[in-house]
C-alpha cells in the first residue's frame, strides 16, 4: 500500500534535547511538507521540499531543521532552540491525479517534559 | 495576505440531517481548494479537491462548491451519520509570486453527529 508513515506516534522530549521526527513516503512524490498543529488553530508550515537536496523555510521554521537526502524521506529535527515544541506534527506530500492534492501521514505528538 | 476562515468552529446536529460547512478566503487568486477530514489524534484525509476553474466536486454524500468571486466554499454533507463526526479543515492552495505552491489553512469546524 502506498502512503506516508511517521514515527514515532508519541515522543517525549526533555528540556534542551534535540529530537528527530521521521517521515517516509512511497508515493513517488517530489514535494514534501512539515506542518505543526496546535489546538484551535490551522496548520502552520514549518519547512517544505520540492526536490531532493533542496528545502525551503515555511512560516515558523525557527528552532527546526530538515534534510532531504532521499526522495522518500524528509526528517524533521526539533532543536533546543524551539521554545514551545509541544504540538502535533504532520508530514505531507503532494501528488495524485488531481494536481497538487496533498496527502498526510498519521502525525507525531511531541510533548516536552 | 491570504486568510482562511471557517465558521462555525463547532457544530452539533442530529443524525440524518443535511448540513453545510463554510469556508471563506480573502484573496480570490487561488490555485485550488481542498477539504480534509481529521479524526482526533490522527492525520488528515483528503475529501475533495476543487481546481480554481471548477465550481464543485462530489464524492458520495459529500459535495463541495467553490465561488472564487465571493471568496467562499461550502462542504455539503447529506444524510449525516455518527461516523461523520470529525474536524473538517479547509485549505486554499496558492502559488505566491516568486515562491512555490503552498496551502493556507482554516482552523477547522468540529462536527458532532448525535445518534
Amino acid at each position: 500500500d502506498g502512503g506516508i508513515t511517521q514515527s514515532p506516534k508519541y515522543l517525549f522530549r526533555k528540556e534542551g534535547q534535540n529530537v528527530t521526527l521521521s517521515c517516509e513516503q512511497n508515493l513517488n512524490h517530489d514535494a514534501m511538507y512539515w506542518y505543526r498543529q496546535d489546538p484551535g488553530q490551522g496548520l502552520r508550515l514549518i519547512y517544505y521540499s520540492q526536490i531532493v537536496n533542496d528545502f525551503q523555510k515555511g512560516d515558523i521554521a525557527e528552532g527546526y531543521s530538515v534534510s532531504r537526502e532521499k526522495k522518500e524521506s524528509f526528517p524533521l529535527t526539533v532543536t533546543s532552540a524551539q521554545k514551545n515544541p509541544t504540538a502535533f506534527y504532520l508530514c505531507a506530500s503532494i501528488g495524485g491525479a488531481g494536481a497538487n492534492e496533498q496527502f498526510f501521514g498519521p502525525g507525531t505528538r511531541l510533548t516536552v517534559l | 495576505k491570504q486568510e482562511v476562515t471557517q465558521i462555525p468552529a463547532a457544530l452539533s446536529v442530529p443524525e440524518g440531517e443535511n448540513l453545510v460547512l463554510n469556508c471563506s478566503f480573502t484573496d480570490s487568486a487561488i490555485y485550488n481548494l481542498q477539504w480534509f477530514r481529521q479524526d482526533p489524534g490522527k492525520g488528515l484525509t483528503s475529501l475533495l479537491l476543487i481546481q480554481s476553474s471548477q465550481r464543485e466536486q462530489t464524492s458520495g454524500r459529500l459535495n463541495a462548491s467553490l465561488d472564487k468571486s465571493s471568496g467562499r466554499s461550502t462542504l455539503y454533507i447529506a444524510a449525516s451519520q455518527p461516523g461523520d463526526s470529525a474536524t473538517y479543515l479547509c485549505a486554499v492552495g496558492m502559488v505566491p509570486k516568486d515562491s512555490n505552491y503552498q496551502l493556507i489553512w482554516g482552523a477547522g469546524t468540529k462536527l458532532i453527529i448525535k445518534p
